[in-house]
């Protein structure tokens, strides 16, 4: 069985420093990972995605996350955090196998960036 | 992005009926659809998984004849969820995608039943 972890429901970082939001993975076969983004109010909106090729991963808004795979870990980071980026923040795996496709979703982990 | 419209937003019902959900690809052929619940403490429960002119896949613990799932087109999926209870209250959100790429998520539907 596949399954996400984001092992933190909050993290909280001041305007400007760099952020970190944590994301491990655990599945049989490759992974597909990606990152999506909610805010207050909205609906969930793509970020960024890895499928191959490059580890580091660029995305919307300024944020990037690199895959690690001996690490089974796709943490997403963004080198200058703003107010704005405040939001609900989930990591997503999904598998193809065998023309089925499973998603799993982590729990999401709040970002709250303090001006 | 891509864009897909759910519809109700919100609908209240009395326990006992049913209420049906449409999710609606807009501007791209979805292959795949999938349904969700997001309960209060923001956690997302992917409910099925469906394929355009097949039957959706279940997730464990959700019964398929209470949440009936069709993706009759590449455009359009709906969940109904069949005599509803107050305990199947919720906020019910779809997504759309083609291939192996991103989700496109709706607004979410919020269902209240009384």
């Amino acid at each position: 069985a596949q399954s996400v972890a984001q092992p933190e429901d909050q993290v909280n970082v001041a305007e400007g420093n760099p952020l970190t939001v944590k994301c491990t993975y655990s599945v049989s076969g490759n992974p597909y990972l990606f990152w999506y983004v909610q805010y207050p109010n909205r609906g969930l909106q793509f970020l960024l995605k890895y499928i191959t090729g490059d580890n580091l991963v660029k995305g919307s808004y300024g944020f990037e996350a690199e895959f690690n795979k001996s690490q089974t870990s796709f943490h997403l980071k963004k080198p200058s955090a703003l107010v704005s980026d405040s939001a609900l923040y989930f990591c997503a795996v999904r598998v193809v196998s065998g023309g089925y496709q499973k998603v799993t979703f982590g729990t999401g982990t709040k970002l709250q960036v303090i001006p | 992005g891509a864009v897909v419209s759910q519809h109700p937003s919100r609908v209240i019902c009395k326990s006992g009926t049913s209420v049906k959900i449409e999710c609606r690809s807009l501007d791209f052929q979805a292959t795949t659809m999938f349904w969700y619940r997001q309960f209060p403490k923001q956690s997302l429960m992917l409910m099925a998984t469906s394929n355009e002119g097949s039957k959706a896949t279940y997730e464990q613990g959700v019964e398929k004849d209470k949440f009936l799932i069709n993706h009759a087109s590449l455009t359009l999926s709906t969940l109904t969820v069949t005599s509803a209870h107050p305990e199947d209250s919720s906020f019910y959100i779809c997504s759309a995608t083609s291939g192996v790429n991103e989700q496109f998520f709706g607004p979410g539907t919020r269902l209240t039943v009384l």
